[in-house]
């Protein structure tokens, strides 16, 4: 019974670049998470998304920024034309309802931009 | 918006002794976790305390919350070098998509 597996751990980009990150939840979860940390920061929201259908992206920047989630297949957090200040780390974590209690993370993926 | 405060942001303590790390935060919640990470890795849930004077115990981990105070705390007792790690309070914004909304982290450091 895997839990949630983001892919790849650790990603290099160069400025301008494009960056996918991949995200499995655990088998049966339909709600999906994206946080992203900062060095010494805590995690903050950047999306929500609901099969298909994206529910909350007050977290994530206007522009460069995109995220899905398929019927089938895993969620992608999509970067456009990477900056250095997209380095970081990207979490993912799943719920099988709208609820925290039940909330499992990724190991997460570190993007780093030269 | 919802902030939450932690502090100390670094604490470095002998094995055996006992420590609080305390949690503000600045609206209406009455749902907070706690997580530890450990360097390089995912979140793991510690506490999912869901009411007013919610006390939770696992191992040398007490944490409370009290939401009057709009403050949860994180006791260790009796700290030993495998509970160094950095420790992160996050509060639920409730209704909507439910977002959690994370303190800074407290980066313990156990030392023999």
């Amino acid at each position: 019974n895997a839990g949630v597996m983001q892919n790849p751990r650790h990603l290099v980009r160069r400025r301008g670049q494009e960056a996918r990150l991949r995200c499995s939840p655990v088998k049966g979860h339909s709600h999906v998470y994206w946080y992203r940390q900062l060095p010494e920061e805590g995690l903050k929201f950047m999306v929500y998304l609901q099969k298909e259908n994206i529910i909350d992206e007050s977290g994530m920047p206007k522009e460069r920024f995109s995220a899905e989630f398929p019927k089938e297949g895993p969620s992608i957090l999509r970067i456009q034309q990477v900056v250095r200040g997209d380095s970081a780390a990207y979490f993912c974590a799943s719920s099988p309802i709208q609820n925290n209690e039940k909330l499992f993370f990724g190991s997460g993926t570190q993007l780093s931009v030269l | 918006e919802l902030k939450v405060e932690q502090n100390p942001l670094f604490l470095s303590m002998q094995e055996g002794k006992n420590y609080t790390i305390y949690c503000n935060y600045s609206t209406t919640s009455d749902r907070l976790y706690w997580y530890r990470q450990d360097p390089g890795k995912s979140l793991e849930s510690l506490f999912v305390l869901l009411s007013n004077g919610a006390v939770k115990q696992e191992g040398r981990l007490m944490a409370s919350l009290d939401t009057k105070a709009r403050l949860s705390t994180l006791h260790i007792t009796a700290a030993v070098h495998d509970l160094s790690a950095t420790y992160f309070c996050a509060v639920d914004t409730q209704g909507g998509s439910e977002k959690l909304v994370f303190g800074k982290g407290t980066k313990l450091t156990v030392n023999p």
